[in-house]
């Protein structure tokens, strides 16, 4: 079957980094993709990997290790409205997304 | 970036009754598109995946008799729930991407709020 895990909760402090891991397994993959979920909206695109390596966009950065099936999100300069929940998903073989549950970051001032 | 838009946001309805959501892309059209259902703090779960001038292609538990998929144009897919019940209520959420390719990402709509009483 094909499986997403990233840890159900994580809690860090503002200002500081935090790394946030995805592992999956599928049938097939065209590609990793992070979203942000703040409670009650819709997912919002942060980032995509296709090839190893990271990938650096502002305070987000992901990485890629497809040979592991392993991917981070890494958040510096934390923030309290980073608050929310990330969703980490691969495409598959049928170009459908698989999620993961869902990691819930909790920031303290 | 490409918008998708979701209607209505937000419903309640009676139970027993049948509730509509559109989901349209806005500057992109989309042969196909998908219909999730969130509930509190669970993930997305795909329920069917629509596809224009065809029949939707359902998840495995999801009766294709209650929710009903109507994908008549490139640029709107609508969901109706009927008969609802108040185990219908949930985060319906509908996305949609220019094209099949690896690295387009999902689009999602605004959401929609059921609550069935």
């Amino acid at each position: 079957g094909q499986n997403i895990d990233q840890p159900t909760e994580m809690t860090a402090t503002e200002g500081a980094i935090v790394q946030i891991n995805c592992t999956y397994q599928t049938s097939g993959f065209n590609g990793l993709f992070w979203y942000q979920q703040h409670a009650g909206e819709a997912p919002t695109f942060l980032s995509y990997n296709v090839l190893d390596g990271l990938e650096e966009k502002g305070r987000f950065s992901s990485f890629l290790s497809r040979s592991k099936g392993y991917s981070y999100l890494l958040l510096k300069e934390l923030q309290m409205k980073d608050s929310a929940s990330y969703l980490c998903a691969v495409k598959d073989s049928n170009y459908q997304l698989i999620w993961g549950a869902g990691t819930k970051l909790i920031i303290k001032p | 970036g490409a918008v998708v838009s979701q209607h209505p946001s937000w419903v309640i309805c009676k139970s027993g009754t049948s509730v509509k959501i559109e989901c349209r892309s806005l500057d992109f059209q989309a042969t196909t598109m998908f219909w999730y259902r969130q509930f509190p703090k669970q993930s997305l779960m795909l329920m069917a995946t629509s596809n224009e001038g065809s029949k939707a292609t359902y998840e495995q538990g999801v009766e294709k008799d209650k929710f009903l998929i109507n994908h008549a144009s490139l640029t709107l897919s609508t969901l109706t729930v009927t008969s609802a019940h108040p185990e219908d209520s949930s985060f319906y959420i509908c996305s949609a991407s220019p094209e099949q390719a690896p690295n387009t990402e999902a689009f999602f709509g605004q959401g929609t709020r059921l609550t069935v009483v």
